[in-house]
């Protein structure tokens, strides 16, 4: 069975600093890795994912996550924040066929001026 | 480009009660997923639908809680006797059902509070 772990609830952090977002899983089969933002009174919107190649994807806003096979991981980072980046953000994992994900319980990030 | 649509954004229902949710996937997506964020726990899977059939029931409530997705309109989540507890923010997500898609498209959610 798979199941995602994200380890921190809540990450408070400064404007313009550094951030990650821990994200572990665990699977039996090939995994295919998503990170979905979801801003206050809204939905989910899909972030970056991995599904293949190389292992350090990107969004188009800043975000970064590296795939890390041996250490099961897929940490979220951001080399420096903004207020508007202030939200939640949920790990999920994915079987291969993309018809089943689950979802870790979220990390809420909050930025500070 | 029409996103996935759901209604109503906000629904308030005395115990005992029912309600209905809506949701509209986006155009050409064959399959809807239902979830259920409660305040601190995050989204937690309810049901799986594609046109018609019920692919993954698992997530649901043995009891008062259903979902369905006709040939023609949008897909159901229908919750009996509603109690306090299913007080949460219900979302549905498309999915087009191919292969290497993997991506699901969310609603905007409805707000269920049961007073």
């Amino acid at each position: 069975a798979q199941s995602v772990t994200q380890l921190d609830s809540q990450v408070p952090v400064f404007e313009e600093a550094p951030v990650e977002l821990r994200c572990n899983y665990s699977s039996s089969v090939s995994v295919y890795l998503f990170w979905y933002v979801q801003y206050p009174n809204q939905g989910l919107q899909l972030l970056l994912k991995y599904l293949s190649g190389s292992t350090l994807v990107e969004s188009i806003n800043g975000f970064e996550a590296e795939f890390n096979k041996s250490q099961t991981s897929f940490h979220l980072r951001k080399p420096s924040v903004h207020i508007s980046d202030t939200a939640e953000y949920f790990c999920a994992v994915s079987d291969s066929g993309g018809f089943k994900t689950i979802f870790g319980a979220g990390t809420r990030l909050f930025v500070k001026a | 480009n029409a996103g996935v649509m759901q209604n109503p954004r906000h629904l308030v229902r005395r115990r005992g009660q029912e309600a209905r949710l809506r949701c509209s996937p986006m155009k050409g997506h064959s399959h809807v997923y239902w979830y259920r964020q409660l305040p601190e726990e995050g989204l937690k899977f309810m049901v799986y639908l594609q046109k018609e059939n019920i692919i993954d029931e698992s997530g649901m409530p043995k009891e008062r809680f259903s979902a369905e997705f006709p040939k023609e309109g949008p897909s159901i989540l229908r919750i009996q006797q509603v109690v306090r507890g299913d007080s949460a923010a219900y979302f549905c997500a498309s999915f087009p059902g191919l292969a290497g898609s993997y991506e699901q498209y969310f609603g905007p959610g409805t707000r269920l509070t049961v007073t």
